[in-house]
């Protein structure tokens, strides 16, 4: 079975303070992707970046960045100098790789992340 | 990117009743998944449906409560049958495509 694990359930920080949101997971699985998405308050899913279990480089787009560690089973996720705007929940997702590409995800519980003025 | 359009946006049922969830996507596509939020809740996938086969349930959600159609390879139901208050989520239709999932915006079902 697969889990994922935020156990963030709600973070507050100043703006333009960096923040880390952490991700953990278990899959009996070889092979399998990593998701993040963000949901802000107007309720659509947005897709941050997608990872191969292959790929352990960490990426970086703006001011986001991932830190795959698979010795550790943890996807992390980082936003530097944070803003208003960065306010949402955000999920971490696992899916197994089907052959044809990601399968159905399995979400963590998600972290309502707050950026205060 | 995959455009999802998903009807109804929202609606409020009376117990009991059965709704009808449509998802259109403007690509082709092997697998559609279906997912529920509840309330403050995180997204479960109900199923996965491929186009010419029943769906495929995940544990906890039946095809006599979830019914899903996939007629060709751009579109799908799922269907919330005898609902009760406990039905009152967003539904999600999702797709994959050009390395990302695609998730349309939902429809919001409340239930009295």
């Amino acid at each position: 079975a697969q889990k994922v694990t935020q156990a963030q359930t709600e973070i507050s920080v100043v703006e333009k303070e960096d923040v880390t949101l952490d991700c953990v997971y278990e899959t009996r699985d070889t092979t399998y992707y990593l998701f993040w998405y963000k949901q802000p308050p107007s309720g659509e899913l947005v897709f941050l970046i997608r990872r191969n279990s292959f790929d352990e480089q960490n990426e970086i787009s703006g001011r986001y960045s991932w830190n795959f560690q698979k010795s550790t089973s943890s996807f992390n996720f980082t936003i530097t100098a944070s803003q208003v705007v960065d306010s949402a929940v955000y999920f971490c997702a696992l899916s197994p790789y089907s052959g044809g590409g990601a399968d159905g995800l399995t979400f963590g519980k998600g972290t309502h992340l707050i950026i205060q003025p | 990117s995959a455009v999802i359009s998903q009807k109804p946006s929202r609606d409020i049922c009376q117990r009991g009743t059965s709704l009808t969830i449509q998802c259109q996507v403007d690509s082709q596509v092997t697998m559609m998944f279906w997912y529920r939020q509840q309330p403050g809740q995180s997204l479960t996938l109900i199923a996965t449906a491929n186009q010419g086969s029943e769906a495929t349930y995940e544990s906890g959600f039946v095809i006599d409560k979830f019914p899903i159609s996939r007629p060709n390879l751009t579109f799908s139901t799922l269907t919330v049958s005898n609902m009760s208050p406990e039905d009152s989520s967003i539904y999600l239709c999702s797709v994959e495509g050009y390395g990302e999932l695609f998730f349309g915006e939902g429809s919001r079902l409340t239930v009295l």
